[in-house]
């Protein structure tokens, strides 16, 4: 299975931009980018998922480049909420997640 | 929405005794996780079903797990005897349509389980 690598940990203020970069160099063709965050004591959520092309919504946005071996999730304007651990999966054709250790984000007041 | 369900959210239990952790899934999902988060070895894919039919059960630890999916809106994992390493908490995930890699899984609070 397709491998991502991401920094441990990232300091932001709140309100203000995160940027939370993901390396997958092994993608294939066929793997979709998906993010999750798991807030304290709580199971993981969806954040966004793409493909090729860069994605929106009202969580986040996801810029993919544009050969595809890294993604970077972005949280426009961060809020103590958004603090927690963030993780990028490549998930294969069953749609199979596997997590690795993710980034924790830490925000700031 | 009720989301996701698991039952017990928190479960205490001794060394040898059977422990059966149940999930029912969100009505009209295809697909149903089972996973385990621990602080050694995070967030594990135990096992996971399509249709009610378990597709990659690679993930469960050994012979003592065990998981079931009698119809489409239940599911239960046991483990039988249960030791301690088992403490964990144990996750469960639904997602509407089966084999469709771009689909978010919606997941449980959870069961903490601690086996003494």
């Amino acid at each position: 299975d397709a491998k991502t690598t991401q920094p441990n940990s990232m300091e932001s203020n709140e309100e203000e931009p995160v940027h939370l970069p993901c390396n997958h160099s092994t993608i294939s063709g066929t793997d979709y980018i998906h993010w999750y965050r798991q807030l304290p004591s709580q199971g993981p959520e969806y954040v966004i998922h793409g493909l090729t092309s860069n994605v929106n919504n009202r969580m986040a946005s996801l810029a993919i480049a544009e050969d595809r071996k890294s993604s970077t999730l972005i949280l426009h304007r961060a809020t103590l909420r958004d603090a927690a651990v963030y993780y990028c999966i490549l998930s294969n054709s069953w749609g199979k997640l596997q997590f690795g250790a993710g980034t924790q984000v830490v925000v700031t007041p | 929405d009720a989301g996701v369900i698991q039952s017990p959210r928190h479960e205490v239990t001794e060394m040898g005794q059977e422990v059966t952790l149940r999930c029912k899934p969100i009505s009209g999902h295809n697909s149903l996780f089972w996973y385990r988060q621990t602080m050694m070895r995070g967030l594990e894919l135990l096992i996971y079903f399509n249709n009610n039919v378990p597709i990659d059960d690679s993930g469960m630890p050994e012979d003592r797990f065990s998981a079931k999916m009698p119809n489409a809106s239940f599911s239960t994992l046991k483990i039988q005897p249960s030791e301690p390493r088992d403490s964990a908490v144990y996750f469960c995930a639904s997602r509407p349509i089966a084999g469709a890699s771009g689909n978010e899984q919606f997941f449980g609070p959870g069961t903490r389980l601690t086996v003494l």
